[in-house]
């Protein structure tokens, strides 16, 4: 398996863009999980996803934040309209179970 | 709610030392465990996990750490720090019952030549 697979891996855009994030989870892989690391919050968790659906979203920082799973293949995190405090790195991470999650490689955003 | 506290935000070894990374862990139910190691411009790698059986844990690379419910703690050790360990470290807790990973803020482990 070629294991967690993010796109794209770098993002620069201008503020008051609308921004796409997009993660292949592993197969078989029941959660999928949102992270965004940051200098100053370190890493947080935005929204984790089971079975395709939306468990807990309290991570989500605001409505400009949206995330889905159409698909156990495939996830979106949309950023509309992106601001420069968005700045990060989103990480996505899947899991079989609790036990261990593995991580994609990231998507680093720019926003200027 | 589960919550970590990684002490100290930086460490540095030198080559062949032993390495403490240390990790407290706060939780209302019992916990699971984890390290994990970031390279740069990489995701995080599973170290290694705590699941309430044995309470020293052996991971990947030489890492091992031991779960101590008293203490509340969960440090990782290495016997002899080599220079690819130079990385950043993150202590993680589940709730058993949950699905969520709360990550501590990292050290940073630098290993001097």
């Amino acid at each position: 398996d070629a294991g967690v697979i993010q796109s794209p891996r770098h993002e620069v855009t201008e503020m008051g863009q609308e921004v796409t994030l997009r993660c292949k989870p592993i197969s078989g892989h029941d959660y999928l999980f949102w992270y965004r690391q940051t200098m100053m919050r370190g890493l947080e968790l935005l929204i984790y996803f089971n079975n395709n659906v939306p468990i807990d979203d309290s991570g989500m920082p605001e409505d400009r934040f949206s995330a889905k799973m159409p698909n156990a293949s495939f996830s979106t995190l949309k950023i509309q309209p992106s601001e420069p405090r968005d700045s990060a790195v989103y990480f996505c991470a899947s899991s079989l179970d609790r036990l261990e999650a593995f991580f994609g490689q990231g998507t680093r955003l720019t926003v200027v | 709610a589960q919550s970590v506290t990684q002490l100290g935000s930086h460490v540095s070894v030198s080559e062949g030392a032993l390495v403490l990374l240390r990790c407290n862990y706060s939780s209302s139910v019992p916990p699971y465990l984890f390290w994990y190691v970031q390279y740069p411009n990489q995701g995080l790698q599973l170290l290694l996990k705590y699941t309430s059986a044995a309470t020293l844990v052996k991971g990947i690379n030489g890492f091992e750490a031991e779960f101590k419910k008293s203490e509340t703690s969960f440090h990782l050790t290495k016997p002899s720090a080599h220079m690819s360990d130079a990385a950043e470290y993150f202590c993680a807790v589940s709730g058993k019952y949950g699905n969520k990973l709360v990550f501590g803020a990292g050290t940073i482990l630098r290993v001097k030549s």
